[in-house]
């Protein structure tokens, strides 16, 4: 079946920890973003890439890294720098900027 | 005037009821509209696309004014399924990119 698979589910980090999200997509779509998602809030853009080996920061970058240099991976690594990294994590990809897009089913990830 | 703007909720209707939500955005540029579902600890999915004419999915029907730009969605004999928070959508962030709404709660009571 297509779609997009993040893992892990669930993810704990140290303090002064970097940790790496995984997603990946056998959709074919050119666009994949990160979306971060606090309780009670909306979604909120951290990274996107609408091409291999291209990307952009969104409105959060601050503490996150991205990479995308295959077409179905776009992994996101939260470094230490991000001071309040417990978040619902989400990834999504769309055949183009302005097409729906299709999510994971997320990451949360808590600070021990 | 914040991108895009939805009714606050929560809404809580019983079984049956019609129940509208609302979005506004502020990007008159915007060519693309959706409304997304998204369960409690659940990703969004995709409910449906908004046309310029209007659209209709079963007991789902989308509206967009593009006049007063501003977008609804109605969904009619509501059921207890049809309960999570319902995401309005916009095309106009940085390079095209989607802009999503907070959400509005509906809450379908027995």
């Amino acid at each position: 079946d297509g779609g997009i698979t993040q893992s892990p589910k669930y993810l704990f980090r140290k303090e002064g920890q970097n940790v790496t999200l995984s997603c990946e997509q056998n959709l074919n779509h050119d666009a994949m973003y990160w979306y971060r998602q606090d309780p009670g809030q909306g979604l909120r853009l951290i990274y996107y890439s609408q091409i291999v080996n291209d990307f952009q920061k969104g409105d959060i970058a601050e503490g996150y890294s991205v990479s995308r240099e295959k077409k179905e991976s776009f992994p996101l690594t939260v470094t230490s720098a991000q001071k309040n990294p417990t978040a619902f994590y989400l990834c999504a990809s769309s055949i183009q900027a302005n097409q729906p897009q299709h999510f994971g089913d997320g990451t949360r990830l808590s600070i021990l | 005037r914040k991108e895009v703007e939805q009714d606050p909720g929560p809404f809580n209707v019983p079984e049956g009821a019609t129940v509208a939500f609302n979005c506004t955005y502020s990007n008159s540029a915007s060519q693309s509209f959706f409304w997304y579902r998204q369960d409690c600890r659940k990703e969004p999915k995709l409910l449906m696309s908004v046309y310029s004419s209007g659209n209709e999915d079963g007991r789902f029907t989308a509206q967009l004014n593009r006049a007063s730009q501003y977008i609804s969605l109605l969904i009619r004999d509501s059921k207890l399924s049809d309960s999570a928070t319902y995401l309005c959508v916009v095309s106009g962030g940085s390079q095209g990119n989607l802009i999503f709404g907070k959400g509005t709660k509906l809450s379908v009571k027995p």
